[in-house]
């Protein structure tokens, strides 16, 4: 079983500090990974994807992958009221079935302004 | 603009009525998924096509059923043979082989059982 695994929170960071949202992954052959901006009653958006080891950065955002310790994580810089919102991180796997993704259930992000 | 349309954005089903979801886009994609979300919960995959003609079941695929007719479309059915269906369906599409596999969501139906 496939799992994807982050901390429901919620999480609250004042208006201006770093979020910083993490995510663990059990299948060691997992090659691609996501994360996803969901407001509520809304659908999700793509807001990074990272399949390499280190760090990618876009804009305020930083995806950081660590295929050994299976763990990824989004850093949110100078966070926004706007960025409050609902973050799935998602997982594609390897082999048999790598069309798929899985999704964590998502940490609750709560900008406080 | 290219993406991908979900309707009706609200669906009210009564007990043993089979209900159909619609799921169109015209990012050319090749790819295309059904998810539902539950409250608290992650999305679940119920069905995916990568071709025309062409779907597999995903983790939760009893009681629903789809057709892919038109690289354009993906309709997912709810039949009454779903015994919760109740939540918000999602449909998705990436482009199928990129290495990547990026998922592009619609903005989803919110079903409610009466």
């Amino acid at each position: 079983q496939k799992e994807v695994e982050q901390n429901s929170g919620p999480l609250s960071v004042p208006e201006g500090a770093i979020a910083s949202l993490n995510c663990t992954y059990s299948d060691r052959g997992s090659q691609s990974f996501f994360w996803y901006r969901q407001y509520s009653g809304k659908s999700p958006e793509l807001i990074m994807f990272i399949y390499s080891n280190g760090d990618k950065e876009d804009g305020r955002f930083t995806a950081q992958l660590n295929k050994a310790s299976q763990y990824v994580s989004l850093l949110i810089r100078d966070s926004q009221p706007s960025d409050s919102a609902t973050y799935l991180c998602a997982v594609k796997s390897s082999g048999a079935g790598s069309y798929q993704l899985t999704f964590g259930k998502g940490t609750k992000l709560s900008v406080i302004p | 603009d290219g993406g991908i349309t979900q309707s009706p954005k609200y669906l009210f089903r009564k007990e043993g009525q089979n209900v159909t979801l619609s799921c169109e886009q015209n990012l050319n994609h090749d790819a295309m998924y059904w998810y539902r979300q539950d409250p608290g919960q992650g999305l679940r995959l119920i069905y995916y096509s990568q071709i025309v003609n062409d779907f597999q079941k995903g983790d939760i695929a009893e009681g629903y059923s789809v057709s892919r007719e038109k690289k354009e479309s993906f309709p997912l059915t709810v039949t009454s043979a779903q015994k919760n269906p109740t939540a918000f369906y999602l449909c998705a599409s990436s482009i199928f082989g990129s290495r990547n596999n990026e998922q592009f969501f619609g903005p989803g139906t919110r079903l409610t059982v009466l």
